[in-house]
């Protein structure tokens, strides 16, 4: 069967960094995203990865292991308004996006 | 409108009701997608569109049907509910091209539920 697993809660401090973690099995793989939803909220969009490495985008980035079924999104500097849940999603052979139950993230002064 | 928007925003239903959730986008995106999404479980895939005209189903399609009449609107219809449809309804739309994956757009979800 198509799974994710993600935790499902997490603890940081206000300007520290803090790293997210995504296995996944799927059949077929065409990339892994992840979005970020605030309580109350819809999903928005954070990254996209299909090839292995790290994407850097401002104080967030998302590193992905195709061979290993991993990926992890990583947040620097972090702020009381990151304090979310981040949603991670691969994508199968048919295009369609599994999705894992998210990450919800506290975010501590 | 700018984006996707939903109706309505929350709903109180009597199990056995037809109801019909709206969803309505401006992006002229060609793929559009209805999931739920439930306390400790991930968005599950209801059923999706490809493009005006085509519909497909997807991990939880029973007691849903969508229509794709136009590429703007995408409806979802609970024919009779029952209350294990309680849930948030989010409604989603990408400009799905060929060989690639965009982003997906949400709208702001429709909080509905069954009694």
């Amino acid at each position: 069967g198509q799974n994710i697993d993600q935790p499902t809660e997490m603890t940081a401090t206000e300007g520290a960094i803090v790293q997210i973690n995504c296995t996944y099995q799927t059949s077929g793989f065409n990339g892994l995203f992840w979005y970020q939803q605030h309580a109350g909220e819809a999903p928005t969009f954070l990254s996209y990865n299909v090839l292995d490495g790290l994407e850097e985008k401002g104080r967030f980035s998302s590193f992905l292991s195709r061979s290993k079924g991993y990926s992890y999104l990583l947040l620097k500097e972090l702020q009381m308004k990151d304090s979310a849940s981040y949603l991670c999603a691969a994508v199968d052979s048919n295009y369609q996006l599994i999705w894992g139950a998210g990450t919800k993230l506290i975010i501590k002064p | 409108i700018a984006g996707i928007t939903q109706a309505p925003t929350s709903q109180i239903l009597a199990a056995g009701r037809r109801m019909t959730l709206r969803c309505t986008q401006d992006m002229r995106h060609n793929a559009m997608y209805w999931y739920r999404q439930d306390l400790g479980l991930g968005l599950r895939l209801i059923h999706y569109s490809n493009t005006a005209g085509t519909t497909g189903k997807g991990e939880v399609p029973d007691g849903y049907s969508v229509s794709r009449a136009n590429t703007d609107d995408f409806p979802l219809t609970l024919a009779s509910a029952v209350p294990s449809q309680t849930s948030v309804y989010f409604c989603a739309s990408s400009d799905r091209t060929s060989g690639g994956f965009d982003e997906q757009f949400f709208g702001p979800g429709t909080r509905l539920t069954v009694l």
